[in-house]
């Protein structure tokens, strides 16, 4: 157990709606990392904070997306307007150093 | 273009042999690799990771060995147990911009026979 925690784990909503994904991590991780993994790939990167500040964006985050974390304790992560394609688990990662990541149980959504 | 690429999606290995699971990559500003295992419906779990200034480190039944000419990374479990079933996707991080990134590979899946 990592003590990183993700909320919800599962999620179904239909096209076009918007969905909030939260992440908790433990105190000690001043480094969090939001990932999107799709079936038979690993993780792929989305954005990263160092405290409050998101320092970090893929490609990969479109203007639909959008991350924060205020007072740097725990991240959100919203879609909006959802697309079938944005079906995917997301993971978040906490880290206090600059190496290893501790990932949480991700949330599997599911965009009907 | 995937940067970290394990050819293997699947291995099957009797309990108490060896698990030998490989990884190549291309960028040679990779400086940090890492493991993970992965259960059904659970994040990766960090296992064990080796600096590119090593070419081997040892944690228990887990060893990684790097060898940077060749740009490949090995994991190997011994004895392999059942409970090491699971997916196991090796990582490769640099410093980009303003914080260190994982690249992840596609992952090997695991399979330990009793």
């Amino acid at each position: 157990d990592t003590g990183v925690s993700q909320d919800p784990r599962h999620k179904i909503t239909k096209r076009g709606q918007n969905v909030t994904f939260r992440c908790d991590p433990i105190s000690e991780h001043n480094r969090l990392y939001w990932y999107r993994q799709t079936l038979g790939q690993g993780p792929e990167f989305l954005t990263y904070f160092q405290n409050e500040a998101q320092l970090e964006k893929s490609r990969l985050l479109s203007d639909r997306f959008s991350a924060e974390r205020p007072k740097g304790s725990f991240s959100t992560l919203e879609i909006q307007r959802t697309e079938q394609g944005d079906s995917a688990m997301y993971l978040c990662a906490g880290g206090g150093g600059p190496y290893e990541q501790y990932f949480g149980p991700g949330t599997r959504l599911t965009v009907t | 273009d995937q940067q970290v690429k394990q050819n293997s999606p699947s291995l099957s290995v009797q309990e108490g042999r060896i698990s030998i699971l490989n990884c190549d990559y291309t960028n040679s500003m990779f400086d940090y690799f890492l493991w993970y295992k992965k259960y059904p419906a659970e994040g990766p779990t960090f296992l064990i990771s080796i600096s590119s200034i090593k070419d081997k480190n040892e944690d228990g039944r887990f060893t990684v060995f790097l060898n940077k000419s060749a740009k490949h990374l090995s994991l190997h479990i011994v004895p392999s147990q059942p409970g090491d079933s699971a997916v196991y996707f090796c990582a490769a991080s640099l410093y980009s911009g303003s914080a260190r990134q994982l690249t992840f590979g596609s992952g090997t899946q695991l399979t330990v026979l009793p």
